[in-house]
């Protein structure tokens, strides 16, 4: 089955420092590929999204872009910032008779910055 | 527009007792997904209604149920419940018509329930 694996947390880093959070994926078909943010006490905001091979999804400063060859999709952030401090989830979703769309997420990665 | 919408956003129950949980959807949406986060990791899907119908379901057992109304908002149940239930349960609503690969699900802030 389908299945998603990313870096365990925390990840700690001072302002302005370059952030990556490695996520990795498995799945049988041609999935899209999201990052949500979770801040404290919140529920989900996607972040980015890319819905097949080589694409690359941007937000906010944020990026990442989806390896079919290497089945990641790695978030990475040029300059960091404190409001950046929130808990990041990669996740996958198919499409079809069977799937419906649904979300599959990795265990989620903290990562706290620091002044 | 008003985004996904929950309530209630906390929740204390004890063992054996049954909770529901509302949502409504994004504008536009009519396809609720529910999902169920335990603290510290990340949300397990337990199932989607379209059309008030639950049209897929994930690994959870009868006493999670839900219902889907002609509006497009939705309740979850859950019976019988136990300490392990305690959970923040998401809300996640899409538009199916017309969607397709790609379509991005739209989270609500969560109910957060405790078991005691």
């Amino acid at each position: 089955g389908n299945s998603v694996t990313q870096m365990e947390g925390p990840v700690t880093l001072s302002e302005e420092a370059f952030l990556t959070i490695n996520c990795t994926y498995t799945a049988t078909g041609y999935p899209s590929l999201f990052w949500y943010v979770q801040y404290p006490g919140e529920g989900l905001q996607l972040l980015l999204k890319a819905t097949k091979a080589d694409d690359k999804g941007s937000n906010k400063g944020f990026e990442a872009t989806y390896r079919k060859e290497t089945t990641s999709f790695h978030l990475e952030k040029g300059s960091v910032q404190v409001s950046d401090s929130a808990v990041y989830f990669c996740a996958l979703s198919d499409w079809g008779r069977f799937s419906w769309g649904k979300l599959q997420f990795g265990a989620g990665t903290q990562v706290v910055v620091t002044p | 527009d008003a985004g996904v919408t929950q309530s209630p956003t906390h929740l204390i129950k004890t063992r054996g007792q049954q909770v529901t949980l509302r949502c409504s959807p994004k504008s536009g949406h009519d396809t609720v997904s529910w999902y169920q986060q335990a603290l510290g990791q990340g949300p397990q899907f337990i199932f989607q209604y379209y059309e008030e119908e639950e049209r897929q379901r994930g690994n959870f057992p009868d006493r999670f149920s839900g219902h889907q109304f002609p509006n497009y908002s939705s309740e979850l149940n859950v019976n019988a419940l136990l300490l392990g239930d305690s959970a923040l349960y998401l809300c996640a609503s899409t538009r199916t018509s017309g969607g397709g690969p790609g379509g991005t699900q739209y989270f609500g802030p969560g109910t957060r329930l405790l078991v005691l």
